[in-house]
């Protein structure tokens, strides 16, 4: 099962800002949370990911709370092209496994 | 351009034949990763690879199987034993097994008739 808990479903208005928060409250203290997003059929797509400062790239802002039981990704000024479903992860398993599980994540649907 | 690139996109099969996806990448990683995605559902792990010539089992490994004898290929043949077979399939990669920065492909849709 994933170690992350998102809302199902959110909308937000085309140009302004989409918050989309996680829940990793059993997160441990080397873990990262990723984010990715997958647009209608086809593979996701990498976003951010952090261990304990806040995070921004070209993309997005990663904000993760203090007690790192949280976080939030923030697309400064979404647009129609930002519609997708965008997946939390905290990796499960030692380093050498790799694997990243995947939940059912947030749609975000962007509106004009 | 540096990738993966799987094939075929779209595939139809009758029940009880094996299928064979094929999944090549370009980016020198070391680990590749098949998932399987179902309708309004996230992706669950099929099997994955760290190094060649080695592989381990994901969470739903059952009815599938995979090879990995170069780095840049790892195929995965769905079996007749896989009862519920439709769906759509991605492969992923990263430089190392301790990096979770994943390359995915566009994906596979396999069809059952």
């Amino acid at each position: 099962d994933a170690k992350t808990t998102q809302p199902t479903s959110m909308d937000c208005a085309e140009g302004r800002a989409a918050n989309l928060p996680c829940n990793h409250s059993t997160i441990s203290g080397n873990e990262y949370v990723y984010w990715y997003r997958q647009i209608h059929s086809q593979g996701p797509q990498y976003i951010i990911h952090g261990l304990k400062n806040n995070e921004t790239n070209e993309m997005a802002s990663l904000i993760i709370t203090e007690d790192r039981k949280s976080s939030t990704l923030i697309l400064p000024h979404a647009t129609l092209r930002d519609t997708a479903v965008y997946y939390c992860i905290v990796r499960v398993g030692s380093s050498n496994t790799g694997k990243l599980i995947f939940g059912q994540g947030t749609t975000l649907q962007v509106k004009p | 351009d540096g990738g993966i690139t799987q094939s075929p996109k779209y595939l139809f099969r009758k029940e009880g034949q094996n299928v064979t996806l094929s999944c090549e990448q370009n980016l020198n990683h070391d680990a590749m990763y098949w998932y399987r995605q179902d309708p309004g559902q996230g992706l669950r792990l099929i099997y994955y690879s760290q190094i060649v010539n080695d592989f381990q089992k994901g969470d739903i490994a059952e009815g599938y199987s995979v090879s990995r004898e170069k780095k840049e290929s790892f195929p995965l043949t769905v079996t007749s034993a896989q009862k519920n077979p439709t769906a759509f399939y991605l492969c992923a990669s990263n430089p190392a097994a301790g990096a979770n920065v994943l390359t995915f492909g566009a994906g596979s849709r396999l069809t059952v008739l």
